[in-house]
């Protein structure tokens, strides 16, 4: 099936300081990709959808100027936390659908720790 | 408000018998329901789905079942195997919601020798 990569697979950050997350499908073109976010035991949240060429659409209650989204080409999709907190500390999923409902391939994850 | 509830955080099978993970939803403009497995520091991968003109799905050792009136799917696995642990995603997708998933909170499912 078709494969999406994340980079990287975990990073340590002190607080303040801006991360960034890159998003990957490797063998099919995505104009859109979504990117969730999972603390420990519980669900995946959706935070926003990355649209190839146009603005990213983001959740209710998710800052879009902390959550900064990329979508430069049809295969990378971007997320930079910035002036990253503690609490910001999570594991960070992107997805992109290859059509239909089914068809949607997650990334391996990011972990995040911020210190 | 979570519109998709996995109301059992974790479940034990024995191997060999059936695995039944329940969920359910709240928002009657979900048409689609999928389930997908989850290990620890990787990201889902999808299993299986059903879309709500039908009542039952199957594949191969997982069968998928939606009760509309009810608001409520289900996962069967059978027979359940040791590679089957995991954490098992029921989500749902709104009608025209372009893919968008709504998750519920995960099930820890443990097959015990």
């Amino acid at each position: 099936g078709a494969v999406v990569s994340q980079h990287p697979s975990w990073v340590i950050c002190k607080s303040g300081t801006s991360v960034k997350i890159e998003c990957r499908s490797l063998d099919f073109q995505a104009t859109t990709m979504f990117w969730y976010r999972q603390f420990p035991k519980q669900s995946l949240m959706l935070m926003a959808t990355s649209n190839e060429g146009s603005k990213a659409t983001y959740e209710q209650g998710v800052e879009k100027d902390k959550f900064l989204i990329n979508h430069a080409s049809l295969t990378l999709s971007t997320l930079t936390v910035t002036s990253a907190h503690p609490e910001d500390s999570s594991f960070y999923i992107c997805s992109a659908p290859t059509g239909g409902h089914n068809e949607q391939f997650f990334g391996p994850g990011t972990r995040l720790t911020v210190l | 408000d979570q519109q998709v509830k996995q109301n059992s955080p974790s479940l034990s099978v024995q191997e060999g018998r059936i695995s039944i993970l329940n969920c359910d939803y709240t928002n009657s403009m979900f048409d689609y329901f999928l389930w997908y497995k989850k290990y620890p520091a990787e990201g889902p991968t999808f299993l299986i789905s059903i879309s709500s003109i039908k009542d039952k799905n199957e594949d191969g050792r997982f069968t998928v079942f939606l009760n509309k009136s009810a608001k409520h799917l289900s996962l069967h696995i059978v027979p359940s195997q040791p590679g089957d642990s995991a954490v098992y995603f029921c989500a749902a997708a709104p009608r025209g919601g372009a893919q968008k998933l709504v998750f519920g909170q995960g099930t820890r499912l443990t097959i015990n020798p």
